[in-house]
C-alpha cells in the first residue's frame, strides 16, 4: 500500500482529457515537498515527464501539464493520443523516519 | 549526454546476495546522488535508497535496512547496490536513477534496469 495514493486506472478517448490524482498527507505532499511525474511504457525504464509541480522537461509535449493543493497533485493530459497509452506515476519525499522518496501505486492509461 | 548503463541480468536463489552495478557517463558523478528503484513483475516503483556520489553517504529505505549496501568508486563513475539474503518476493527489475538533490529531487537520468530473478 502506497503512501501516495493513485487510481489505479483511467481511460479516456483520442482527444480527451484525463486526469490523474496524487493523494498525499502532511508528511510529504501537504509539507510543502516537491510533485514529480513520470511515464512507464511496458519493458522500459520510467520517463520523466513533470518535475517540481509543474514543470516539462524539454521534449515533452505541452498536453502534459502538473498542479499541486494541499495534500494533493494531478496531472492533467490534453489531446490524449494512443501513445500515450502507458503506466503513470506520481514521486515526492517523506519526511517520516529518516525521510525517503516515495512514488505512488502507478495508475494505467488506457487510450 | 548523461548515460547510467546497469550490469547485465542475474540469477540467484534464495538466501544468496547479488550485486548491481551502475555505470554513469557524461556528467560529474561526485556532484549528484544515486538512487534504486525497484520493479516487481507487475507491480509500481519501489524506492530503496541513494548513495552520494561525491561523499558517500547512503540513506535506505527502511524496508531493506540490514540486507542492503550501496557503494560507489569515483575513479571509474560506478554505482554498486548489494542485496543480501535473497528471497523470492526480491525478483524484480532494479534501476538506478540521478539527482541532482538529497532530497525531494527528480529522477533525470534512468538505467536501462537490471532483472534479478530469485529462485531455486
Amino acid at each position: 500500500q502506497s503512501v501516495l495514493t493513485q487510481p489505479p486506472s483511467v481511460s479516456g478517448a483520442p482527444g480527451q482529457r484525463v486526469t490523474i490524482s496524487c493523494t498525499g498527507s502532511s508528511s510529504n505532499i501537504g509539507a510543502g515537498y516537491d510533485v514529480h511525474w513520470y511515464q512507464q511504457l511496458p519493458g522500459t525504464a520510467p520517463k520523466l515527464l513533470i518535475y517540481v509541480n509543474n514543470n516539462r522537461p524539454s521534449g515533452v509535449p505541452d498536453r502534459f501539464s502538473g498542479s499541486k493543493s494541499g495534500t494533493s497533485a494531478s496531472l492533467a493530459i490534453t489531446g490524449l493520443q494512443p501513445e500515450d497509452e502507458a503506466d503513470y506515476y506520481c514521486q515526492s519525499y517523506d519526511s517520516t523516519l529518516s525521510g525517503s522518496e516515495m512514488f505512488g501505486g502507478g495508475t494505467k492509461l488506457t487510450v | 549526454q548523461v548515460q547510467l548503463v546497469q550490469s547485465g541480468a542475474e540469477v540467484k536463489k534464495p538466501g544468496a546476495s547479488v550485486k548491481v552495478s551502475c555505470k554513469a557517463s557524461g556528467y560529474t558523478f561526485t556532484t549528484y546522488h544515486m538512487h534504486w528503484v525497484r520493479q516487481a513483475p507487475g507491480q509500481g516503483l519501489e524506492w530503496m535508497g541513494l548513495i552520494y556520489s561525491g561523499g558517500g553517504t547512503t540513506n535506505y529505505a527502511q524496508k531493506f535496512q540490514g540486507r542492503i549496501t550501496m557503494t560507489r568508486d569515483t575513479s571509474t563513475s560506478t554505482v554498486y547496490m548489494e542485496l543480501s539474503s535473497l528471497r523470492s518476493e526480491d525478483t524484480a527489475v532494479y534501476f538506478c536513477a540521478r539527482t541532482l538533490t538529497w532530497s525531494s529531487g527528480y529522477f533525470e537520468y534512468w538505467g536501462q534496469g537490471t532483472l534479478v530473478t530469485v529462485s531455486s
